[in-house]
């Protein structure tokens, strides 16, 4: 699977739009763009994933460039409950890739008032 | 009608000790997940079945036996416990080759 690179932490303010830059400069063809998020002492949440096309859920936006060698995930209002680590993965799916998640760093995100 | 339970949540045990940690899905998915959170926070898998099937093991020392009764279980059971093996554990499910994966709520494991 191929690596990603986020900011290791970034503010934001409550109402406001959060918006999460990712790097994968080496994503193949087949490779989607997962997002999950994990709040303290939880288990990771699944935020969103595409291929190509933008995406839109009840929870966030996903923006993939063209080139597909970076995204943005978007909070559109920011609350204090999104106040996580936000993780983006990239990997390919199917039998043949099975279904491991390989998790970085994240990017630290705090919602202040 | 928790859809991805663990038990225990906290365990604090001694080393040398042999302990189990349950994990039980019910949204009827094909596929369960193994995966360890450190103290640097970084999130591994360790195992993957599928229909009670092994279909992933990351370079597990062989002390870690995942053990899955039926395919809405998948319990772990860990022999000779290490101070190195304090750790979250985290239990996932999902249906095979499906995008999402549900987690439980974690067990925190301290070894003494």
């Amino acid at each position: 699977d191929a690596k990603t690179t986020q900011p290791p932490s970034m503010d934001c303010a409550e109402g406001r739009a959060a918006n999460l830059p990712c790097n994968h400069s080496t994503i193949s063809g087949n490779e989607y763009v997962y997002w999950y998020r994990q709040i303290h002492s939880q288990g990771p949440q699944y935020i969103i994933h595409g291929l190509k096309n933008n995406e839109t859920n009840e929870m966030a936006s996903l923006i993939i460039t063209e080139d597909r060698k970076s995204s943005t995930l978007i909070l559109p209002h920011a609350t204090l409950r999104d106040t996580a680590v936000y993780y983006c993965i990239v990997r390919a799916t199917g039998k043949a890739a099975g279904n491991k998640l390989t998790f970085g760093g994240g990017t630290r995100v705090l919602v202040k008032p | 009608d928790t859809a991805v339970s663990q038990t225990p949540k906290y365990l604090v045990t001694q080393m040398g000790n042999d302990k189990s940690i349950k994990c039980e899905q019910n949204l009827g998915h094909d596929t369960m997940y193994w995966y360890k959170q450190d103290s640097k926070k970084f999130l591994k898998i360790m195992f993957s079945y599928n229909n009670k099937e092994l279909i992933i093991n990351e370079t597990v020392p062989n002390r870690f036996s995942p053990k899955s009764p039926d395919k809405a279980h998948l319990n772990l059971h860990i022999n000779s416990l290490e101070l190195g093996d304090s750790a979250v554990y985290f239990c996932a499910s999902s249906p095979y080759s499906y995008n999402e994966q549900f987690f439980g709520p974690g067990t925190r494991l301290t070894v003494l």
